[in-house]
């Protein structure tokens, strides 16, 4: 069983379009979170959820809309898709909790290819 | 969190201990130091973590110096699937809102060679 999957693998559109990118976990976290991997490799968290509440914005812009119906799942959906979102995204999941070490796992990534 | 200076490549022959180094000298008292790796095409994955003593699992070993200044991953008997890129991070443990992001450098590519 894949602990962290994601939906789809590969996403290829037109600019201006509208996508979703469906994540689930089935480790029992209570955290996720959305990475962008661009074409230079860099590796930057997006969002970040716990108990479906919003705690990591990093200045993405609100054409990104995430959404976490339960704790289980994260999904990001993207409006007026851009040339520069072509990237891997990348779901991750971890268990809170005082000085618990927060160890993340990873999805496969969903690489999307905006022309 | 603490910044880490990593080297941009690294070769290993396969078989051999492939010996990572992280700098993180402004690491803070209650500050872990993690490592992850991503190979190619695949989403990162955990490897191990400390805070001051040495470690380790089934896949690695880390050494932390005494000053906590600085850091090794340790690879007994690198494979050709131990290629990737090692990133090394440091933040504190468990903590909420933005201290739980993982902040990832540029990384290490390691290649493990025949």
């Amino acid at each position: 069983d894949t602990a962290v999957s994601q939906t789809p693998k590969y996403l290829v559109t037109q600019m201006g379009n509208d996508k979703s990118i469906k994540c689930e976990q089935n480790l029992g976290h209570d955290t996720m979170y959305w990475y962008k991997q661009d074409s230079k490799k860099f590796l930057k968290i997006m969002f970040s959820y716990n108990n479906k509440e919003l705690i990591i914005n990093e200045t993405v812009p609100n054409r990104f809309s995430p959404k976490s119906p339960d704790k289980a799942h994260l999904n990001l959906h993207i409006n007026s898709l851009e040339l520069g979102d072509s990237a891997v995204y990348f779901c991750a999941s971890s268990q809170f909790g005082g000085n618990r070490i927060n160890i993340q796992y990873f999805g496969a990534g969903t690489r999307l290819s905006v022309l | 969190d603490a910044k880490t200076t990593q080297p941009p490549s690294m070769d290993c022959a396969e078989g051999r201990a492939a010996n990572l180094p992280c700098n993180h000298s402004t690491i803070s008292g209650n500050e872990y130091v993690y490592w992850y790796r991503q190979i190619h095409s695949q989403g990162p994955q955990y490897i191990i973590h400390g805070l001051k003593n040495n470690e380790t699992n089934e896949m690695a070993s880390l050494i932390i110096t005494e000053d906590r200044k600085s850091s090794t991953l340790i690879l007994p008997h690198a494979t050709l699937r131990d290629t990737a890129v090692y990133y090394c991070i440091v933040r504190v443990a468990g903590g909420t809102g933005t201290a739980s992001k993982l902040t990832f450098g540029t990384g290490t590519r390691l290649q493990v060679t025949l």
